[in-house]
């Protein structure tokens, strides 16, 4: 069955330090990945996709298909990085998005 | 403003009583989805529909349903509520879903008694 797990339901981290929300997925075939974000009392928004190869808002996120995963990073979190998370595999042979539990992250000033 | 409008935003009902929740695009997508946010499940997709009278089940269908007789158009109908389908519902649509990005609307928050 395909799957995305997101370990973490909370992530606090400090104001300048590093990131990382885990996200593994378990699929058939190859999907395509995105990170999608909702900041408190705004609509869910895309935040990355793997295609694209982009960083945005100092985000990053690299694809390992030997461990099947799609890990979001940021070196130096801000105060303004504080949102809900999720991770998102799509494949077109489904038209489905299995989006994950996700993970609030929470930064501390 | 290209936008994804879901109505009604807030809405209390009674077990049984038949209710439809809106969703409109004005981006001229093909793909449009429904999802219902549940605390500690995440998102889960209800239904789907890759064009005008395209549709297919999601995730969690039991218990909905959807039309899509319009391209802009996507209703999730609750024929008979049940109270385990009080959740935050989100529409969201996109022009190729691949390579894409979901638009998402504001949320539709039910209640079911």
């Amino acid at each position: 069955a395909q799957r995305v797990t997101q370990p973490e339901k909370l992530l606090s981290v400090f104001k300048g330090a590093p990131v990382e929300l885990k996200c593994n997925y378990s699929y058939s075939g190859s999907p395509e990945l995105f990170w999608y974000v909702q900041y408190s009392r705004q609509r869910l928004q895309l935040l990355l996709r793997h295609i694209s190869r982009e960083s945005i808002k100092g985000f990053t996120a690299d694809l390992n298909k030997g461990e099947t995963s799609f890990h979001l990073k940021k070196p130096f979190a801000q105060e303004e990085d504080s949102a809900m998370y999720y991770c998102a595999p799509f494949t077109s042979g489904t038209y489905k998005y299995i989006f994950g539990t996700g993970t609030r992250l929470k930064v501390l000033a | 403003e290209a936008q994804v409008t879901q109505n009604p935003r807030y809405l209390i009902t009674v077990t049984g009583k038949k209710l439809t929740v809106t969703c409109s695009q004005n981006m001229n997508h093909e793909y449009m989805s429904w999802y219902r946010q549940d605390p500690g499940l995440g998102l889960r997709q209800i239904y789907y529909s890759m064009n005008v009278e395209v549709t297919d089940k999601g995730d969690v269908p039991e218990g909905y349903k959807v039309s899509r007789k319009e391209k802009r158009n996507f209703p999730l109908i609750l024929e008979s509520p049940s109270p385990n389908q009080t959740s935050l519902y989100f529409c969201a649509s996109s022009f190729e879903p691949y390579t894409g990005e979901l638009f998402f609307g504001e949320g539709s928050r039910l209640t079911v008694l």
